[in-house]
């Protein structure tokens, strides 16, 4: 149980470009979701908090106009990176929270791999 | 605020033998603690957790990881190491709070030597 999948698991698109990420809990329901940004060799990074129904919360920093996010549904968060640039080229992960009994677990997405051109 | 701590950047270990991986917080409360891996090009996969109890956690292939609170550590360990093992691993930090973010240290990169 606790399944997140992720949609692309790559994708290369041209400058100037729009991308959109599908982040999806198969068999839980998540209230909250989270998107992670990972640079080569470095750690994930937090780039926004993800609520049900409501509007991100994005991390210092981080462009809420070039990074849109939106969770329409409690499987279901999408990242959309706008006008996106090479400097964007990226491992983007997302977790789903659940509440395992009553502990604040996630449950992470294996990652989509973006190149810009 | 939270920060988790890995002072290790990379480590090189002989197949077969012992592994340690360091790993600090600092927390004014227990937090939750967690042990990922990651292999090049991968997402990342649970070595294990702590949330409370017992502060030996036993993990998948073969690590295992000890909560000290008195050192703020949750150090990872595995007696022998197989080639297998080579990866990222991150030690993670989380609240006990619905909604909450982990916060991730820096990595540790696993070399194994023949």
């Amino acid at each position: 149980g606790a399944v997140v999948s992720q949609h692309p698991s790559w994708v290369i698109c041209k400058s100037g470009t729009s991308v959109k990420i599908e982040c999806r809990s198969l068999d839980f329901q998540a209230t909250t979701m989270f998107w992670y940004r990972q640079f080569p060799k470095q750690s994930l990074m937090l780039m926004a908090t993800s609520n049900e129904g409501s509007k991100a919360t994005y991390e210092q920093g981080v462009e809420k106009d070039k990074f849109l996010i939106n969770h329409a549904s409690l499987t279901l968060s999408t990242l959309t990176v706008t006008s996106a640039h090479p400097e964007d080229s990226s491992f983007y992960i997302c977790s789903a929270g659940a509440l395992a009994g009553r502990v604040n677990e996630q449950f992470f997405g294996p990652g989509t791999r973006l190149t810009v051109l | 605020a939270q920060s988790v701590t890995q002072p290790d950047i990379h480590i090189t270990v002989s197949e077969g033998a012992s592994l340690e991986l360091r790993c600090n917080y600092s927390y004014g409360a227990t937090p939750y603690l967690f042990w990922y891996v990651q292999s090049p090009g991968q997402g990342l996969q649970l070595l294990l957790k702590y949330f409370s109890g017992d502060t030996l956690v036993q993990g998948i292939k073969g690590f295992e990881a000890e909560f000290k609170r008195s050192q703020s550590s949750f150090n990872l360990r595995k007696p022998s190491v197989h080639w297998s093992d080579a990866a990222e691993y991150f030690c993670a930090v989380g609240l006990n709070q619905a909604g909450t973010a982990l916060i991730f240290g820096k990595g540790t990169t696993l070399s194994v030597s023949s």
